[in-house]
């Protein structure tokens, strides 16, 4: 199978750091991206990793070790607007196929 | 620049009815996915095209589940009989050149009763 796992919740506080982690099956992986959704709309685009390391976007960074399987999104300086899910969708070489895993809803209290 | 339009934006029936939506991608976008979310499954891709011609169906769910894309810019999935567990939020997305960075549409989201 193809599974993609990740938590379902996480709670964090404004200004602090949080990591999402997110696993998913090596065989045929061609990429990974996350994912932001806000509660009622689409998901927008974050990230996008394709080789081993760190890719930093301004607060976002997201991590991929692609022989362990493993990726993580890091949100620092949580802002109450991040209260979202976040969406971690791998593409598969073999078809060309991006599959979303179930997301994961992160809560940030004041 | 409009980004990726789906009407309708709600949509509400009874069981048995048919039901259409709406694509209209991003204007020289060569891809087009359509998706389901539920709270229970989360984000399923259900049909996605390439250049027009569907390239992978597998993840419609039956045969009640159809969808076209007659030309670039426009493309339609359609439920037909309509069931209660067809009630989700369907989205549309298009990419260029492959199905990596996807822009999403407001999606629909439909109930059947």
């Amino acid at each position: 199978g193809q599974n993609i796992d990740q938590p379902t919740e996480m709670t964090a506080t404004e200004g602090a750091i949080v990591q999402i982690n997110c696993t998913y099956q090596t065989s045929g992986f061609n990429g990974l991206f996350w994912y932001q959704q806000h509660a009622g709309e689409a998901p927008t685009f974050l990230s996008y990793n394709v080789l081993d390391g760190l890719e930093e976007k301004g607060r976002f960074s997201s991590f991929l070790s692609r022989s362990k399987g493993y990726s993580y999104l890091l949100l620092k300086e949580l802002q109450m607007k991040d209260s979202a899910s976040y969406l971690c969708a791998v593409i598969w070489a073999r078809d060309d196929k991006i599959i979303f895993g179930k997301g994961t809803r992160l809560h940030i209290l004041p | 620049d409009a980004g990726v339009i789906q009407s309708p934006r709600h949509e509400v029936t009874e069981m048995g009815q048919e039901v259409t939506l709406r694509c209209k991608p991003i204007s020289g976008h060569d891809y087009l996915f359509w998706y389901r979310q539920t709270m229970m499954r989360g984000l399923e891709l259900l049909i996605y095209f390439n250049n027009n011609v569907p390239i992978d169906d597998s993840g419609m769910p039956e045969d009640r589940f159809s969808a076209k894309m007659p030309n670039a810019s426009f493309s339609t999935l359609k439920i037909q009989p309509s069931e209660p567990r067809d009630s989700a939020v369907y989205f549309c997305a298009s990419s260029f050149g492959g199905a990596g960075t996807q822009y999403f549409g407001p999606g629909t989201r439909l109930l059947v009763l």
